[in-house]
């Protein structure tokens, strides 16, 4: 199956760093990236959707300024999150969807989880 | 209320038992339905995938839709302690438009 991968796996940082992650579609293009963000023990949350070329469209109540994406490739789209706190610790797990091949299928990153101490 | 209603459980069975996972929704639109596995800490895995109602079977695996009833089911056969994980179902409106997930029902396989 697709491969879609997330660096990097785990981050560490201090209260008012931004973070960047990156996620990547490894043996196909996609035109579409979505964001999701999951608290322990519970399900995935949209935050975004990314489409190759455009500016994301953002979930209601998600901060687009403060959740930074940009698709700028078919297979690289990343997510920067500025001046982190405390709060915004999490596991963020990225999808994509083939679209070139006409695909319904988002094939899920492994996730990336971030501690702000 | 949530869109898509899923028992978080935890469930806990003996090895061999056919495991039973459900969800109900609300929304008429979805058309699309998945059942994802994720293992702590990774990322989610699809398993089954169906459109509209009906039944499809993948080994170990069958996946039921009723839109009548709005509630869909997955049937783990045989189950393994290697099945134990968080089965999440997730529903979409249009092929490949964003998913709604359920909150996951967390199964764990005694062996």
């Amino acid at each position: 199956g697709a491969v879609v991968s997330q660096h990097p796996s785990r981050v560490i940082c201090k209260s008012g760093t931004s973070v960047k992650i990156e996620c990547r579609s490894l043996d196909f293009q996609a035109t579409t990236m979505f964001w999701y963000r999951q608290f322990p023990k519970k399900s995935l949350m949209l935050m975004a959707t990314s489409n190759e070329g455009s500016k994301a469209t953002y979930e209601q109540g998600v901060e687009k300024d403060k959740f930074l994406i940009n698709h700028a490739s078919l297979t690289l789209s990343t997510l920067t999150v500025t001046s982190a706190h405390p709060e915004d610790s999490s596991f963020y797990i990225c999808s994509a969807r083939d679209g070139l091949a006409g695909g319904y299928t988002q094939y899920f990153g492994p996730g990336t989880r971030l501690t702000v101490l | 209320q949530k869109e898509v209603e899923q028992d978080p459980g935890p469930l806990s069975v003996p090895e061999g038992a056919i495991v039973s996972l459900n969800c109900t929704y609300s929304n008429s639109a979805f058309q699309y339905f998945m059942w994802y596995r994720q293992y702590s800490r990774k990322g989610p895995e699809l398993l089954m995938y169906t459109y509209s109602s009906g039944n499809k079977e993948d080994g170990r695996f069958t996946a039921q839709v009723d839109k009548s009833s709005k509630y869909i089911s997955l049937f783990i056969r045989d189950s393994q302690p290697s099945d134990s994980a968080t089965y999440l179902c997730a529903m979409s409106a249009a092929s490949g438009s964003r998913l709604t997930f359920g909150e996951g029902t967390q199964l764990t396989v005694n062996p």
